[in-house]
């Protein structure tokens, strides 16, 4: 079955430590995206990448790295810099044609303690 | 003012009910219109997508477009349980402007009863 999948689906951590979410698709799409949702305020962009090995900050990166060096991934390293961490992380993405349908993951709920 | 205004709701409403979920925007540069269904603790589902003004259906769901004003509708026609979630509008331009992705709004809740 062609989709993206995120793992895990739910994580705990301790304050102070780094933690990395996984976004893996197979739907040979070239963008990929990472959204942060929190109860009331939508869904905020932190990080697009439009190819491999190159990727934009979003509107809200701060506290937040990304890497690209697949395709087919695009991993997402919350640090102990971002001060309200605990939130739905959604990864999407999306061919580079000119559709602009865009395909979301199912998510990661994580609570930073 | 926010570039994509949805009202959060909640909307309750019968089952059979026709329901009708709105966002306006303010960039007229925006061409291309999607609506997301999301339940809880899911990512969301790509609904609807139009690229015009006007109207296109798919079964029970129908999505609108005015471009004039600014205003892009989507309607649930004898709406069920089932579609209890919350309805996601993004929109964006005909270039990936700075790249970035979907501009969204915030959702509207529905509760559909039995």
């Amino acid at each position: 079955d062609g989709g993206i999948t995120q793992s895990p689906k739910y994580l705990f951590r301790k304050e102070g430590q780094n933690v990395t979410l996984s976004c893996e698709q197979n739907l040979n799409h070239d963008a990929m995206y990472w959204y942060r949702q929190d109860p009331g305020q939508g869904l905020r962009l932190i990080y697009y990448s439009q190819i491999v090995n190159d990727f934009q900050k979003g509107d809200i990166a701060e506290g937040y790295s990304v890497s690209r060096e697949k395709k087919e991934s695009f991993p997402l390293t919350v640090t102990s810099a971002q001060k309200n961490p605990t939130a739905f992380y959604l990864c999407a993405s999306r061919t580079r044609d000119s559709s602009y349908e865009q395909y979301f993951g199912p998510g990661t709920r994580l609570t930073v303690t | 003012q926010k570039e994509v205004e949805q009202d959060p709701g909640p909307l309750s409403v019968p089952e059979g009910a026709i329901v009708s979920l709105n966002c306006t925007y303010s960039n007229s540069a925006f061409q291309y219109f999607m609506w997301y269904r999301q339940y809880s603790r899911k990512g969301p589902e790509l609904l609807m997508y139009t690229y015009s003004s006007g109207n296109k259906e798919d079964g029970r769901f129908t999505a609108q477009v005015d471009k004039s004003s600014k205003y892009i509708s989507l309607f649930i026609r004898d709406s069920q349980p089932s579609d209890s979630a919350t309805y996601l509008c993004a929109m964006t331009g005909p270039t990936d402007q700075a790249g970035t992705a979907l501009i969204f709004g915030k959702g509207t809740t529905l509760s559909v009863s039995s």
